[in-house]
């Protein structure tokens, strides 16, 4: 069975502060990640793909990959209340046909 | 910008009816999905459709399940003879392509309760 992990949280951090979410995958084929965030009661929206090693930047967001250790992670800097949210970890399989979804990470930024 | 559209955003129905929910993906995408999340559960893949096809299905996507592209726009989920535990958010989504580069937008969801 095919796993993507998450802390549960919650995490709180103070406004200002860098967040810092993990993952870890199972499936060595993966070769897709990818970030959502989903607000309570909301679907999922997507802030970041990553596909290679290293790290990727989109303002505030930054996305590491690490396929050796089967590991990412997503940076959140300058936190905002706004950004209290549910963070999602997914991972297309080797197919690409769908993604794996992690329970999520649920980030508390504290004015 | 475009999105993904579902309706209807809330179904209410008695168990043993059937639903059919509805999804318009993006007009230049390709591929659809179905997703669900139960409440306070994790997202779960249910079904892709590639070409009028399915093209992938978990074994959550059971016999009581169909999906149908019945015109140039909507992608549609038919739920045959629905259980209590098929109460949950059901999510659309479309994307441009398959292969690695597969960023996948999701649509607000239809919370369908089941009674």
């Amino acid at each position: 069975q095919k796993e993507v992990e998450q802390n549960s949280g919650p995490l709180s951090v103070p406004e200002g502060a860098i967040a810092s979410l993990n993952c870890t995958y199972s499936d060595r084929g993966s070769q897709s990640f990818f970030w959502y965030r989903q607000y309570s009661g909301k679907s999922p929206e997507l802030i970041m793909s990553i596909y290679s090693n290293g790290d990727k930047e989109d303002g505030r967001f930054t996305a590491q990959l690490n396929k050796a250790s089967q590991y990412v992670s997503l940076l959140i800097r300058d936190s905002q209340p706004s950004d209290s949210a549910t963070y999602l970890c997914a991972v297309n399989g080797a197919s690409y046909d769908k993604v794996i979804f992690g329970p999520g990470t649920s980030l508390s930024v504290i004015p | 910008e475009p999105e993904v559209t579902q309706t209807p955003s809330h179904q209410v129905t008695q168990m043993g009816q059937e639903v059919i929910l509805r999804c318009v993906p993006i007009s230049n995408h390709l591929y659809f999905y179905w997703y669900r999340q139960i409440l306070g559960q994790k997202v779960e893949f249910l079904v892709s459709f590639y070409n009028n096809e399915i093209s992938e299905k978990s074994e959550i996507f059971d016999d009581q399940f169909s999906v149908e592209r019945p015109d140039g726009s909507n992608f549609t989920l038919k739920i045959r003879s629905t259980k209590l535990e098929d109460s949950a958010m059901y999510f659309c989504a479309s994307s441009v392509g398959l292969a690695v580069y597969n960023e996948q937008f999701f649509g607000p969801g239809t919370r369908l309760t089941v009674l």
